[in-house]
């Protein structure tokens, strides 16, 4: 029962470094969703895809790319870190719009120095 | 852009006392509301949905449509109740949701 996926749990990075984050999930979703946490603050969604081949941004996406070549998978890219960047990434799928939860994976703790 | 609010960061009740977590949301319209909750050291999960209309764990909501909340109740406190609740509102079918910053509930025993 393995959900969703996310890779690596821990990353610190050098300011200026780039780095991808994985998801994947093995419930066949149409739809993936990036949220960052910064802490004592809720999520915010930065991208989201509802099918291979379709993403858009969410509500902070910049200095973030997302892609999604297959149902699976859903990574999500820092280009240049900064340290305004250091959060907590969550990623997450559903099955459908609007009435069917979304299932999370554990996190990635992301520092950067 | 809609906003969700959850009020307190903290809430610390003792074991068989109500809990009632607020949420507020600035929506005028009909939205998908839902209480995400994440106990220690496991993911964020799903604890229920309005539109369900169910009672889970002994939890509880309302969707006040007049008052724009959906506050989370609970008669009789339990000690493994004690979590992070986040309040979270969808409103379009992409499925987006907007969450509130979340509440701490400590149940001390």
């Amino acid at each position: 029962n393995a959900g969703v996926t996310q890779t690596p749990k821990f990353r610190i990075l050098k300011i200026g470094q780039s780095m991808t984050l994985q998801c994947t999930q093995d419930m066949n979703h149409n739809y993936m969703y990036w949220y960052r946490q910064d802490p004592g603050m809720g999520l915010k969604l930065i991208y989201y895809s509802v099918g291979a081949g379709i993403t858009d941004k969410g509500e902070v996406p910049n200095g973030y790319n997302v892609s999604r070549s297959t149902t699976e998978d859903f990574p999500l890219r820092l280009e240049l870190a900064a340290p305004s960047q250091t959060s907590v990434y969550f990623c997450a799928s559903s099955s459908a719009p609007s009435t069917q939860p979304q299932h999370f994976g554990d996190g990635t703790r992301l520092s950067i120095l | 852009a809609q906003r969700v609010t959850q009020p307190e960061k903290l809430l610390s009740v003792f074991k068989g006392a109500p809990v009632e977590l607020k949420c507020n949301h600035s929506y005028s319209g009909s939205p998908e509301l839902f209480w995400y909750v994440q106990y220690s050291r496991q993911r964020l999960q799903l604890l229920l949905r309005h539109i369900s209309r169910e009672s889970i764990k002994g939890f509880t909501a309302d969707l006040n449509k007049g008052e724009t909340s959906f506050h989370l109740k609970k008669p009789f406190a339990q000690e493994e109740d004690s979590a992070m609740y986040y309040c979270a509102l969808s409103v379009n079918a992409g499925n987006m949701l907007t969450f509130g910053g979340g509440t701490r509930l400590m149940v001390k025993p």
